[in-house]
């Protein structure tokens, strides 16, 4: 069974640092691996996605995460962050399950809090 | 533009009522999924479906019914017999089952019993 764990309910920045948000995920296949952010009350985006091409993947407003097999992890990462930066992020692991469905299950998300 | 259509944005529920959230899509996706959103537990699937006239149950079913009847549509009933529905209500599609090309999601429905 496939599961994801966000490392940190809570991450919290001064405007102009790096962010780091830390995915861990197991799967019994070769997973495909997905960030997405979401806006108070407001539906999820998509970031950015790792589909079994390069492991560094870039996304949207400057995010980018590394793919790292050894470790199982998936982390979001942004050189600078900006005010409107905050928000709450989500990964999301997608593979075959027993059934042969292909169920995507999210972490519990990661909520950024931007100072400035 | 294409894009999930959820409606209504805010629904409120008296006790003993069934009530109906709508999503439509019109991004010719396959799947579709609903999912249930509660502060600090992410996201649980209800139900998911890969293709017209099937659907799958996901981890919490329970009090909650669906139909696929076309393809653009998968409605969520919130039956009575779900304890504590008060919660924000997503839906998703993605265009082939296996997820590759990622989920869109619509901007959710939020249910409150009163």
């Amino acid at each position: 069974a496939q599961s994801v764990t966000q490392l940190d309910s809570h991450v919290s920045v001064s405007e102009g640092t790096p962010v780091l948000l830390r995915c861990n995920y197991s799967s019994s296949y070769s997973p495909s691996l997905f960030w997405y952010v979401q806006h108070p009350n407001k539906g999820l985006q998509l970031l950015l996605k790792y589909t079994s091409a390069a492991t560094l993947v870039k996304g949207i407003n400057g995010f980018e995460a590394e793919f790292k097999k050894s470790e199982t992890s998936f982390h979001l990462t942004k050189p600078s962050a900006h005010m409107s930066d905050a928000a709450e992020y989500f990964c999301v692991v997608s593979d075959q399950g027993a059934g042969g469905s292909y169920i995507p299950t999210f972490g519990r998300g990661t909520s950024l809090i931007v100072h400035p | 533009d294409g894009g999930i259509t959820q409606s209504p944005k805010y629904l409120f529920r008296k006790e003993g009522q069934n009530v109906t959230l709508s999503c439509e899509q019109n991004l010719n996706h396959d799947a579709m999924y609903w999912y249930r959103q509660d502060p600090g537990q992410g996201l649980r699937l209800i139900y998911y479906s890969q293709i017209v006239n099937d659907f799958q149950k996901g981890d919490i079913a329970e009090g909650y019914s669906v139909s696929r009847e076309k393809k653009e549509s998968f409605p969520l009933t919130v039956t009575s017999a779900q304890k504590n529905p008060t919660a924000f209500y997503l839906c998703a599609s993605s265009i082939s089952p296996t997820g590759t090309y990622g989920y869109t999601f619509g901007s959710g429905t939020r249910l409150t019993v009163v």
